[in-house]
């Protein structure tokens, strides 16, 4: 296990609505970045957060967001839900000291359905 | 813009038979590369890395990856598969000079049979 903990695993939405997901990050990582998977496609970069501020951004809209508190736990956001939005959202924790050493912990991921 | 290829995204083999699982990037720059492991219904776990160095790089559960740079690919190899090696497995690329962010292939889906 990573150490890496999301909630909720699963949960069902409908088109318009809000959903806020959450993670705890790998003791001792200061940094966080979240992945949206499709079903049977790779996982997709949104966005990831060093010192509770975005530190880069995938092509996502606006309409996904993100916080990172001072505990280095997470949240992602997502407002007015399309029905692709159906989707594993996978957390990932890592250490930044300045240089990228490119390893990230997953999480197992909060399985997203909207109807 | 980084991007990764994997060339099969479903392989069969049988029980103890070797396999290789093909990966190809694009990059204007230099890379990391990795390869992660999806097991059903979990996220994913890191097989193995390469960064720099040697270009045959070993992983956890008897995996190896070999770094080709001028024909820009990192197959990933196992002489003898079991059961247990049944998942998805991602490529990934990231930039050394930027953020930790992956950019992953589609997947491969690798069954075993027995």
């Amino acid at each position: 296990e990573t150490g890496v903990t999301q909630s909720p695993t699963h949960l069902i939405k409908t088109r318009g609505q809000q959903v806020t997901l959450r993670c705890s990050s790998q003791s001792g990582h200061n940094t966080v970045s979240w992945y949206q998977q499709a079903l049977g496609q790779g996982p997709q970069f949104i966005f990831q957060y060093y010192r509770e501020e975005e530190n880069g951004r995938g092509n996502f809209p606006p309409r996904f967001s993100g916080l990172q508190f001072p505990n280095y736990s997470s949240e992602l956001n997502v407002n007015a839900l399309e029905l692709d939005d159906s989707a594993l959202y996978l957390c990932a924790s890592s250490l930044w000291q300045g240089t990228n050493t490119g390893e990230l912990f997953f999480g197992e991921g909060s399985r997203l359905t909207v109807l | 813009a980084q991007s990764v290829t994997q060339l099969d995204s479903q392989v069969p083999v049988f029980e103890e038979a070797p396999v290789e699982l093909r990966c190809n990037y694009s990059s204007s720059v230099s890379v990391y590369l990795f390869w992660y492991v999806q097991y059903p219904n979990q996220g994913l776990q890191l097989l193995l890395k390469y960064l720099s160095g040697s270009t045959l790089v070993k992983g956890i559960n008897g995996f190896e990856a070999e770094f080709n740079k001028s024909q820009t690919s990192f197959h990933l190899r196992k002489p003898s598969v079991h059961i247990s090696d049944t998942a998805e497995y991602f490529c990934a690329v990231s930039d050394p000079e930027g953020a930790q962010k992956l950019v992953f292939g589609q997947g491969t889906r690798l069954t075993i049979n027995p």
